[in-house]
């Protein structure tokens, strides 16, 4: 299809990891991201990986990318009250450089 | 840097009237403007791409004369939500991109977004 889907809630409790599941849909995307949106506020990009590679690591964040099935997933370790967000994926089209982006995953970190 | 900043953060009008929203990058010179919306709880939906001194390319469904865009400089953009009714109220937000910079990963940096309520 033409969108690019998540799930919409994950909840985790402090301390466990958090995986946020991606599918997109254009294989020419040369660039992937994820953006956490807090309340009322725009977007802030958390990390991206370049379409030739299978994973980034930056921090407590981790981002797996599978090409064959256009998955990506963002790993957050060691989650934080402070996490609890909206995350975004977002994959780029076209010659423009459009940014097309998922749902929006809403994580709620409990205590 | 690279900040983006939006102008009003908040705003509350009449039905019919014309709403003006100012982005703006604040440190950087932007090649390319971008203007989204959101509804509560979805996704950010593109309304228009704009690229400083030539006329905005609107998405699909947009109506071009009801959101009227502006790139007049390399650091400002408008909207201008004209005749708002209640239907347009939503969250607006603009993204910019600097094209000064070698970022190979063609980064958006985001403004905060702008509160549109039409009573």
């Amino acid at each position: 299809g033409e969108d690019v889907e998540q799930s919409l809630f994950l909840s985790v409790r402090e301390g466990d990891s958090s995986v946020i599941n991606c599918t997109y849909t254009d294989s020419s995307s040369t660039y992937l991201y994820w953006y956490k949106q807090e309340p009322g506020a725009g977007l802030q990009l958390l990390t991206y990986i370049f379409s030739n590679m299978d994973m980034k690591q930056d921090q407590r964040l981790t981002v797996l990318l599978n090409k064959k099935d256009k998955h990506l997933s963002l790993r957050i370790a060691d989650t934080q009250t402070g996490d609890s967000a909206i995350y975004f994926c977002a994959e780029i089209r076209g010659q423009g450089g459009k940014l097309i982006f998922g749902q929006g995953t809403e994580l709620s970190v409990k205590p | 840097g690279a900040v983006v900043s939006q102008h009003p953060s908040r705003v509350i009008c009449k039905s019919g009237t014309s709403v003006k929203i100012e982005c703006r990058s604040l440190d950087f010179q932007a090649t390319t403007m971008f203007w989204y919306r959101q509804f509560p709880k979805q996704s950010l939906m593109l309304m228009a791409t704009s690229n400083e001194g030539s006329k905005a390319t609107y998405e699909q469904g947009v109506e071009k004369d009801k959101f009227l865009i502006n790139h007049a400089s390399l650091t400002l953009s408008t909207l201008t939500v004209t005749s708002a009714h209640p239907e347009d109220s939503s969250f607006y937000i603009c993204s910019a991109r600097d094209g000064s910079r070698d970022r190979a990963y063609n980064e958006q940096f985001f403004g905060p977004g702008t509160r549109l309520t039409v009573l």
